[in-house]
Protein backbone atom coordinates (compact mmCIF):
# COMPACT_ATOMS: atom_id res chain seq x y z
CA UNK A 1 0.00 0.00 0.00
CA UNK A 2 0.90 3.68 -1.27
CA UNK A 3 1.62 6.30 1.86
CA UNK A 4 -0.24 8.51 0.25
CA UNK A 5 -2.15 7.76 -2.57
CA UNK A 6 -4.18 9.75 -5.48
CA UNK A 7 -6.14 9.44 -8.38
CA UNK A 8 -3.77 10.04 -11.80
CA UNK A 9 -6.28 11.55 -13.51
CA UNK A 10 -6.65 13.16 -15.64
CA UNK A 11 -9.53 15.17 -14.12
CA UNK A 12 -11.49 17.56 -16.56
CA UNK A 13 -13.72 19.89 -15.64
CA UNK A 14 -15.34 22.96 -17.54
CA UNK A 15 -14.17 26.53 -17.04
CA UNK A 16 -16.12 28.12 -13.97
CA UNK A 17 -16.75 24.64 -12.48
CA UNK A 18 -15.47 23.34 -9.01
CA UNK A 19 -12.18 20.86 -9.04
CA UNK A 20 -12.37 18.34 -6.29
CA UNK A 21 -9.02 16.85 -5.52
CA UNK A 22 -9.04 14.12 -3.15
CA UNK A 23 -5.71 12.03 -1.36
CA UNK A 24 -5.56 9.25 1.21
CA UNK A 25 -2.57 8.36 3.68
CA UNK A 26 -1.71 4.92 5.65
CA UNK A 27 -0.03 6.89 8.17
CA UNK A 28 -1.62 7.70 10.97
CA UNK A 29 0.19 9.50 12.58
CA UNK A 30 0.82 12.38 10.26
CA UNK A 31 -0.49 15.95 11.61
CA UNK A 32 0.72 17.97 7.96
CA UNK A 33 -0.72 17.58 5.01
CA UNK A 34 0.23 20.00 2.30
CA UNK A 35 -1.24 20.57 -1.41
CA UNK A 36 1.17 21.61 -4.49
CA UNK A 37 0.81 22.88 -8.12
CA UNK A 38 3.13 21.50 -10.64
CA UNK A 39 3.06 23.01 -14.00
CA UNK A 40 4.15 20.82 -16.89
CA UNK A 41 8.23 21.08 -16.38
CA UNK A 42 8.19 23.59 -13.58
CA UNK A 43 8.96 22.41 -10.32
CA UNK A 44 6.36 21.81 -7.61
CA UNK A 45 4.35 25.21 -5.83
CA UNK A 46 3.26 25.08 -2.44
CA UNK A 47 -0.61 26.03 -2.34
CA UNK A 48 -2.31 24.84 0.85
CA UNK A 49 -1.27 23.41 4.00
CA UNK A 50 -3.34 21.93 6.59
CA UNK A 51 -3.05 20.74 10.19
CA UNK A 52 -6.65 20.63 11.64
CA UNK A 53 -9.68 18.45 10.76
CA UNK A 54 -12.11 20.85 8.90
CA UNK A 55 -11.63 22.90 6.17
CA UNK A 56 -8.69 25.85 5.46
CA UNK A 57 -10.14 27.95 3.17
CA UNK A 58 -7.69 30.66 0.68
CA UNK A 59 -9.13 32.74 -2.17
CA UNK A 60 -10.12 29.95 -4.65
CA UNK A 61 -8.60 26.98 -2.46
CA UNK A 62 -10.69 25.14 0.18
CA UNK A 63 -8.30 21.95 1.67
CA UNK A 64 -10.11 19.84 3.59
CA UNK A 65 -8.62 16.98 6.19
CA UNK A 66 -10.32 14.35 7.93
CA UNK A 67 -8.01 12.68 10.10
CA UNK A 68 -10.65 9.68 11.17
CA UNK A 69 -11.47 8.33 7.47
CA UNK A 70 -7.46 9.56 6.44
CA UNK A 71 -8.29 11.36 3.48
CA UNK A 72 -7.13 14.97 2.40
CA UNK A 73 -9.28 16.87 -0.33
CA UNK A 74 -8.41 20.49 -2.12
CA UNK A 75 -11.35 21.96 -3.96
CA UNK A 76 -10.71 24.91 -6.49
CA UNK A 77 -13.91 27.32 -7.04
CA UNK A 78 -14.52 28.81 -10.40
CA UNK A 79 -12.27 27.09 -12.40
CA UNK A 80 -9.38 28.76 -14.69
CA UNK A 81 -7.69 26.77 -17.88
CA UNK A 82 -4.67 28.66 -15.71
CA UNK A 83 -5.18 25.82 -12.94
CA UNK A 84 -4.26 23.04 -15.35
CA UNK A 85 -1.62 21.43 -13.70
CA UNK A 86 -1.14 18.55 -11.55
CA UNK A 87 -1.76 18.77 -8.19
CA UNK A 88 0.24 16.67 -5.43
CA UNK A 89 -0.46 15.94 -2.41
CA UNK A 90 2.08 15.07 0.59
CA UNK A 91 1.96 13.89 3.96
CA UNK A 92 4.66 15.08 6.57
CA UNK A 93 5.50 11.16 8.11
CA UNK A 94 6.34 12.22 11.87
CA UNK A 95 8.45 8.97 12.57
CA UNK A 96 10.65 8.93 9.09
CA UNK A 97 10.52 12.99 9.29
CA UNK A 98 10.04 13.50 6.07
CA UNK A 99 7.32 14.67 3.54
CA UNK A 100 6.01 11.37 2.00
CA UNK A 101 4.26 12.68 -1.95
CA UNK A 102 1.33 11.21 -4.03
CA UNK A 103 2.00 10.59 -7.49
CA UNK A 104 -0.37 13.50 -7.95
CA UNK A 105 -3.23 14.48 -10.07
CA UNK A 106 -3.57 15.75 -13.52
CA UNK A 107 -6.23 18.36 -13.79
CA UNK A 108 -7.28 19.88 -16.74
CA UNK A 109 -9.77 22.54 -17.03
CA UNK A 110 -11.23 23.67 -20.52
CA UNK A 111 -12.59 26.69 -21.40
CA UNK B 1 12.18 37.22 0.79
CA UNK B 2 13.37 33.91 0.81
CA UNK B 3 14.63 32.68 -2.90
CA UNK B 4 16.65 29.43 -4.11
CA UNK B 5 18.09 28.94 -6.71
CA UNK B 6 19.58 25.49 -8.53
CA UNK B 7 22.00 25.08 -11.77
CA UNK B 8 22.37 23.79 -14.57
CA UNK B 9 18.62 23.87 -15.98
CA UNK B 10 18.99 21.25 -18.04
CA UNK B 11 22.01 18.87 -18.42
CA UNK B 12 22.76 16.01 -20.64
CA UNK B 13 25.32 13.61 -19.46
CA UNK B 14 26.72 10.14 -21.12
CA UNK B 15 26.51 7.33 -18.82
CA UNK B 16 29.04 6.69 -16.77
CA UNK B 17 30.53 10.50 -16.27
CA UNK B 18 30.66 12.53 -12.87
CA UNK B 19 27.59 14.57 -11.83
CA UNK B 20 27.51 18.04 -9.99
CA UNK B 21 24.29 19.74 -9.01
CA UNK B 22 24.10 22.75 -7.22
CA UNK B 23 21.58 24.43 -4.77
CA UNK B 24 22.10 27.26 -2.95
CA UNK B 25 19.26 29.71 -0.86
CA UNK B 26 18.94 33.40 -0.24
CA UNK B 27 17.36 35.02 2.51
CA UNK B 28 16.68 32.57 6.00
CA UNK B 29 19.53 30.75 7.63
CA UNK B 30 20.72 27.34 8.76
CA UNK B 31 17.54 25.65 6.63
CA UNK B 32 16.91 22.47 6.11
CA UNK B 33 17.92 21.30 2.69
CA UNK B 34 16.39 18.28 0.31
CA UNK B 35 17.41 16.79 -2.83
CA UNK B 36 14.30 15.09 -4.55
CA UNK B 37 14.15 13.40 -8.09
CA UNK B 38 11.49 12.73 -10.12
CA UNK B 39 11.32 10.21 -12.75
CA UNK B 40 8.90 11.10 -15.47
CA UNK B 41 5.28 10.28 -14.50
CA UNK B 42 6.32 9.52 -11.15
CA UNK B 43 6.22 10.92 -7.55
CA UNK B 44 9.27 12.74 -6.15
CA UNK B 45 11.51 10.64 -3.97
CA UNK B 46 13.19 12.54 -1.28
CA UNK B 47 17.10 11.29 -1.66
CA UNK B 48 19.32 13.28 1.15
CA UNK B 49 18.25 15.83 3.62
CA UNK B 50 20.63 17.95 5.75
CA UNK B 51 19.56 20.27 9.05
CA UNK B 52 23.13 21.66 8.88
CA UNK B 53 26.77 22.17 7.88
CA UNK B 54 28.60 18.53 6.92
CA UNK B 55 24.72 17.02 8.51
CA UNK B 56 24.14 14.33 5.10
CA UNK B 57 21.20 12.45 5.78
CA UNK B 58 20.34 9.40 3.26
CA UNK B 59 17.18 8.27 2.33
CA UNK B 60 17.90 6.00 -1.25
CA UNK B 61 21.24 3.63 -1.12
CA UNK B 62 22.26 4.45 -5.05
CA UNK B 63 25.49 5.97 -6.81
CA UNK B 64 24.78 9.39 -5.42
CA UNK B 65 26.18 11.36 -2.35
CA UNK B 66 25.47 14.61 -1.27
CA UNK B 67 26.98 17.89 0.26
CA UNK B 68 26.75 20.78 2.42
CA UNK B 69 29.63 22.95 2.54
CA UNK B 70 27.93 26.32 3.60
CA UNK B 71 25.22 26.58 5.54
CA UNK B 72 22.90 27.67 2.72
CA UNK B 73 24.32 25.35 -0.36
CA UNK B 74 23.85 22.07 -1.11
CA UNK B 75 25.38 19.57 -3.59
CA UNK B 76 24.79 16.59 -5.22
CA UNK B 77 27.20 14.73 -6.98
CA UNK B 78 27.84 10.93 -8.63
CA UNK B 79 31.33 9.77 -9.80
CA UNK B 80 29.60 7.46 -12.28
CA UNK B 81 25.98 8.14 -13.73
CA UNK B 82 23.54 5.05 -14.45
CA UNK B 83 20.46 5.87 -17.26
CA UNK B 84 18.17 5.36 -14.32
CA UNK B 85 20.07 8.63 -12.74
CA UNK B 86 17.49 10.60 -15.40
CA UNK B 87 14.91 12.37 -14.06
CA UNK B 88 13.91 16.03 -13.03
CA UNK B 89 15.94 17.02 -9.50
CA UNK B 90 14.55 19.53 -7.10
CA UNK B 91 16.21 20.76 -4.48
CA UNK B 92 14.24 22.29 -1.38
CA UNK B 93 14.49 24.28 1.62
CA UNK B 94 12.60 24.69 5.06
CA UNK B 95 12.52 26.29 7.93
CA UNK B 96 9.66 24.54 9.80
CA UNK B 97 10.89 20.98 9.11
CA UNK B 98 7.30 19.93 7.26
CA UNK B 99 6.72 22.76 5.33
CA UNK B 100 9.01 22.92 2.27
CA UNK B 101 9.55 25.34 -0.77
CA UNK B 102 11.26 24.16 -4.07
CA UNK B 103 13.97 25.63 -6.27
CA UNK B 104 13.54 25.54 -10.36
CA UNK B 105 14.94 22.28 -10.91
CA UNK B 106 17.43 20.64 -12.70
CA UNK B 107 16.59 18.10 -15.77
CA UNK B 108 19.15 15.66 -16.14
CA UNK B 109 18.93 13.09 -19.10
CA UNK B 110 21.80 10.31 -19.79
CA UNK B 111 22.35 9.16 -22.50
Amino acid sequence: QKEVEQNSGPLSVPEGAIASLNCTYSDRGSQSFFWYRQYSGKSPELIMSIYSNGDKEDGRFTAQLNKASQYVSLLIRDSQPSDSATYLCAGFQEYGNKLVFGAGTILRVKS
Amino acid sequence: SQTIHQWPATLVQPVGSPLSLECTVEGTSNPNLYWYRQAAGRGLQLLFYSVGIGQISSEVPQNLSASRPQDRQFILSSKKLLLSDSGFYLCAWSVLVDTQYFGPGTRLTVL
